[in-house]
């Protein structure tokens, strides 16, 4: 699997749009990008993927730069239920290949 | 539908006694996954399922670990002898796709 970076933490204020980025430079032509969260003691929740168009669903929108080397989730309107890690990951969707978490980013939104 | 369903949700027990985790997928889902999660490793898949063959296990830390999935709808991870190590959350996904996670369950060993 391509490996991802992804700032260790951040801070958004509730309300406020949270932007999440990450690098993916060594993304292949047919692996797409997901995004995951881990909420304290339960286990992870899909958010939203995307191959190379921007993608919007009822949690988040995904952004992907052209080149496809990184990308951005938006959480449009953060709330405190959307204090978590979250993990930017890249795979091929053929094969349901296994899922690679890195250690994400720590999101937390401040009252 | 109810999601991932693990079992049990807490589990205590000594060093050398046999444990058996219990995970049964969403309906319909043909990918089952079992994930370790601790403070040191992360969250580190050990093996996971199609149709009810395990196609990888390269994740699994030893011999003491052995996952079966007898059927679409329920899956085991036995871990035998325990040991403190073992210590972590143990998650069950299932997927088509995008995986769903149960809720894990929490092993301590002493």
């Amino acid at each position: 699997d391509a490996k991802t970076t992804q700032p260790t933490s951040m801070d958004c204020a509730e309300g406020r749009a949270a932007n999440l980025p990450c690098n993916h430079s060594t993304i292949s032509g047919n692996e797409y990008v997901y995004w995951y969260r881990q909420i304290h003691s339960q286990g992870p929740q899909y958010i939203i993927h995307g191959l190379k168009n921007n993608e919007t669903n009822e949690m988040a929108s995904l952004i992907i730069t052209e080149d496809r080397k990184s990308s951005t989730l938006i959480l449009p309107h953060a709330t405190l239920r959307d204090t978590a890690v979250y993990y930017c990951i890249v795979r091929a969707n053929f094969g349901n290949e296994k899922l690679t978490f890195g250690t994400g980013t720590r999101l937390t939104i401040i009252p | 539908d109810a999601g991932v369903i693990q079992s049990p949700r807490h589990e205590v027990t000594e060093m050398g006694q046999e444990v058996t985790l219990r995970c049964k997928p969403i309906s319909g889902h043909d990918y089952l996954f079992w994930y370790r999660q601790t403070m040191m490793r992360g969250l580190e898949l050990l093996i996971y399922f199609n149709n009810n063959v395990p196609i990888d296990d390269s994740g699994m830390p030893e011999d003491r670990f052995s996952a079966k999935m007898p059927n679409a709808s329920f899956s085991t991870l036995k871990i035998q002898p325990s040991e403190p190590r073992d210590s972590a959350v143990y998650f069950c996904a299932s997927s088509i796709y995008e995986q769903y996670f149960g809720p894990g369950t929490r092993l301590t060993v002493t």
